[in-house]
């Protein structure tokens, strides 16, 4: 079954405020990746963050790794049309190197 | 700078057709993957091939086979399809296993009646 989780799974913002989408693994990660699929498209790579307590920064959307490496989460700072999509979290497992993919969260975004 | 390469975009099968999906990368990439995506369920992985000349099971296996033929192609292919396999299929590659971003293709949805 599914190994990483994400929440919530849709999310409906304002155009202009902020969100956060969190992802949690039941084991520890080697790292994290996000992706970003819009409507009809395919996912595309964001970012990876591998060590403990990491935080990076895209413009208006920050991720963070956890101190255990077992949750992770992507702030997005006021909101714009152009954030409509899904943003899946995928955790490359310590045990077997696999990549597990979160069900996602759906944005959108109401002008 | 075509990336990940994916034929066909759309299918309609039949209950117990077989077909084969196609996968090209011209990025040189060791790894390669099969994914299917499915409302509410995120990407699960049927089969990858983290180098040339070596196939493994992902979580959902069943009713799928595959060939990796070169470095650059590795093909899906559904022996009898069942109406449970309509879905989105993507492909993906990378450069390896490990902490690598994963590129993916545009994907093939397919539907079977």
């Amino acid at each position: 079954g599914q190994q990483v989780m994400q929440i919530p799974q849709y999310q409906h913002v304002q155009e202009g405020e902020d969100f956060t989408t969190y992802c949690n693994s039941s084991t520890t990660l080697s790292n994290i990746q996000w992706y970003k699929q819009r409507p009809g498209g395919h996912p595309v790579f964001l970012i990876q963050l591998v060590k403990s307590g990491e935080v990076k920064k895209q413009k208006r959307l920050t991720f963070q790794f956890g101190e255990a490496k077992k949750n992770s989460s992507l702030h997005i700072t006021a909101t714009q049309t152009t954030d409509v999509g899904t943003y899946f979290c995928a955790g490359l497992r310590s045990n077997d190197y696999k990549l597990s993919f979160g069900a996602g969260t759906t944005v959108t975004v109401r002008a | 700078n075509a990336g990940v390469t994916q034929t066909p975009k759309f299918q309609v099968l039949k209950t117990g057709q077989s077909m084969t999906l196609q996968c090209a990368q011209d990025m040189n990439h060791n790894s390669m993957y099969w994914y299917r995506q499915d409302p509410g369920m995120g990407l699960r992985l049927i089969y990858y091939s983290a180098s040339e000349g070596t196939t493994d099971k992902g979580e959902v296996p069943n009713g799928y086979n595959v060939s990796r033929l070169n470095k650059r192609e590795f093909s899906l292919r559904l022996e009898s399809a069942a109406p449970s396999q309509t879905s989105v299929y993507f492909c993906a590659s990378s450069e390896g296993e490990e902490y690598y971003g994963y590129t993916f293709g545009s994907g093939t949805r397919l539907t079977v009646v």
